[in-house]
This record gives structure tokens, C-alpha cells and sequence, in this order.
């Protein structure tokens, strides 16, 4: 089944770790989006990108970095964690095309806690 | 860019009763107006989408109208349950291709049984 997942699904590691966040689809999508989000709250566009090789910031400054080198493959990466880090982080993806619509499905989160 | 402004930010409602939640949007050019809902520690998930070419769709107990004149377009819950107790956000984006989907702030609605 067409799906995206996101691994893990919980983290808690200690300030000044290397992470990164997981995301794959499996929708046949090119375009792909990372949003940080405290609980219940609003979501936060900081990456998106619209196929290989194409990465752009959003809304939201954030100190992550993605990489897109396979279509259905999205990771991110925070360099050296901090504790304002803490957030959970929603990977989403969408069709692409001029004739399409923005429908964007979205992966079960990874909940990050950085002690 | 796009600026989608979502009211109320909070919603309390009986059991029963009906919740509505109003949206406004910037670019006369968007054309896609979805909305998610975001259950407790859930994804959010897509409910209900009206595309501009329509005033109003209904599907079961939610129904999304578009005033395209006014740029605002709103959810209309009938007859809630507790089950509908989320935190619902409407979005707006103009033709997919290079363009972004924005999502306005979220309004969190409570039906007390």
C-alpha cells in the first residue's frame, strides 16, 4: 500500500548529537516536505524540495539540513542536536505536476526530544 | 506568497450541536482549498477538499463552502460526536507544479458529550 513512513518514531538523545530523521514514500510523489510542529499547534514548512537534487528552505529558519538524492527518500539531519530542537517533525509529500493539485499526504512524525 | 488566516484558534461545542470554522486566503490565485484534521498524537489527515471551480461540497456530516469573491472559505460540522475533537487545519495553494500549499494556524475543536 501507498504509504509514507517516517523512522524513528521517537528519539531522546543528549545535546551536541548528530541525528538524523527518516522518510521515505512510497506514493510515486516528487515533491516532499519536512514541518515542524509542537503538539496541537501549527505547522512549520523548513524544508521542501521538488525532486532529486533539489532542496529548498521554508517558512521556518531551522538548523537542519535534508538531501535528495532518491525520489522517494527524504532525510534530515541536525548536526549537532540542542534542546530547542525538541519538536515533532512531520514529513509530508505531493504530486507535482501543473495540472495537479496540492494534496499533501503526510508521514506518522517523529517525536524528538533532546535532553 | 499566500497568507491563510484561520478563525477561531479554539472551539467548544455540545455534543450535537453544529462547529463552524472560517478561513481567509490572500492569492486570488489559489485554486485548492483542503482541510486536515490532526488527531491526538496523529498525522494530519486529509477530510474534505473544495476546488475552485465549486461553492460548496458536502460529504456525510462536513460540508466546505468557497466564497471566491471574499476569499474565504469555511468547514461546517453537523451533528458532532466526541470523536470529532481535533485540531482542524485549512491550507490554500494555487496550481500544484512549483507551487507550496499554506496552512493556516489550526483551531482546536472540543465536543463535550
Amino acid at each position: 500500500e501507498a504509504d509514507i513512513y517516517q523512522t524513528p518514531r521517537y528519539l531522546v538523545i543528549g545535546t551536541g548529537k548528530k541525528i538524523t530523521l527518516e522518510c521515505s514514500q512510497t506514493m510515486g510523489h516528487d515533491k516532499m516536505y519536512w514541518y515542524q510542529q509542537d503538539p496541537g499547534m501549527e505547522l512549520h514548512l523548513i524544508h521542501y524540495s521538488y525532486g532529486v537534487n533539489s532542496t529548498e528552505k521554508g517558512d521556518l529558519s531551522s538548523e537542519s539540513t535534508v538531501s535528495r538524492i532518491r525520489t522517494e527518500h527524504f532525510p534530515l539531519t541536525l548536526e549537532s542536536a540542542r534542546p530547542s530542537h525538541t519538536s515533532q517533525y512531520l514529513c509530508a509529500s505531493s504530486e507535482s505536476g501543473q495540472t495537479s493539485y496540492n494534496e499533501q499526504f503526510f508521514g506518522p512524525g517523529t517525536r524528538l526530544t533532546v535532553l | 506568497g499566500e497568507n491563510v488566516e484561520q478563525h477561531p484558534s479554539t472551539l467548544s461545542v455540545q455534543e450535537g450541536d453544529s462547529a463552524v470554522i472560517k478561513c481567509t486566503y490572500s492569492d486570488s490565485a489559489s485554486n485548492y482549498f483542503p482541510w486536515y484534521k490532526q488527531e491526538l498524537g496523529k498525522r494530519p489527515q486529509l477530510i474534505i477538499d473544495i476546488r475552485s471551480n465549486v461553492g460548496e461540497k458536502k460529504d456525510q456530516r462536513i460540508a466546505v463552502t468557497l466564497n471566491k469573491t471574499a476569499k474565504h472559505f469555511s468547514l461546517h460540522i453537523t451533528e458532532t460526536q466526541p470523536e470529532d475533537s481535533a485540531v482542524y487545519f485549512c491550507a490554500a495553494s494555487k496550481p500544484a507544479g512549483a507551487n507550496n500549499l499554506f496552512f493556516g494556524t489550526g483551531t482546536r475543536l472540543t465536543v463535550i458529550p
